[in-house]
């Protein structure tokens, strides 16, 4: 079956540091696929998402590209901030409409000023 | 953004009661629903999937008897814990989705403590 693999946590970086968080995937098809964010003491967002190969989604500062050939949708942002500290998820999905996710285990990221 | 609001935010209840968990679309109609489970430091695992007017569809494993889920309308779905023990204890999210969008929203989730 489908299934998502993050990078383990937890990820502690410093402010202004470049952030990766790996995430590969493996999937039937083309699903599209999505990170998630996790503030303390709130629900899911959707941060970002790409729908087909070579697609980068971008939001905040963040992005993914969709990479079909390493089946892998790593995060990535340039330099991070201490409100960036949260749990990210990566997440996939099949088809379109309200179909349902995929997540991976998430990844818990710290900045510290 | 769509919001999802989830009722009660938080719940202790006593080994053997059932608690209900209510789920609402509040600006959009919602015509599937989701409900997750998420333990500590761990992942979202899916329950079930529930669209309107009709039965749920639960994951393997998931017990439809004592998990109920009843999606009456196009804004609220409700997850009723039936005779719930301590190893139910968890947090409880919700997703609502439309059939011509891709995204779900998600509600802040409802953590339950059975004691």
């Amino acid at each position: 079956g489908d299934s998502v693999t993050q990078m383990e946590g937890p990820v502690t970086l410093s402010e202004e540091a470049f952030l990766t968080i790996n995430c590969t995937y493996t999937a039937t098809g083309y699903p599209s696929l999505f990170w998630y964010v996790q503030y303390p003491g709130e629900g899911l967002q959707l941060l970002l998402k790409a729908t087909k190969a070579d697609d980068k989604g971008s939001n905040k500062g963040f992005e993914a590209t969709y990479r079909k050939e390493t089946t892998s949708f790593h995060l990535e942002k340039g330099s991070v901030q201490v409100s960036d500290s949260a749990v990210y998820f990566c997440a996939l999905s099949h088809l379109q409409g309200a179909q349902k996710l995929v997540f991976g285990q998430g990844t818990r990221l710290t900045i510290n000023p | 953004g769509a919001v999802v609001s989830q009722h009660p935010s938080w719940v202790i209840c006593k080994s053997g009661t059932s608690v209900k968990i209510e789920c609402r679309s509040l600006d959009f109609q919602a015509t599937t629903m989701f409900w997750y489970r998420q333990f500590p430091k761990q992942s979202l695992m899916l329950m079930a999937t529930s669209n309107e007017g009709s039965k749920a569809t639960y994951e393997q494993g998931v017990e439809k008897d004592k998990f109920l889920i009843n999606h009456a309308s196009l804004t609220l779905s409700t997850l009723t814990v039936t005779s719930a023990h301590p190893e139910d204890s968890s947090f409880y999210i919700c997703s609502a989705g439309t059939a011509s969008q891709e995204t779900q929203y998600f509600g802040p989730g409802t953590r339950l403590l059975v004691l």
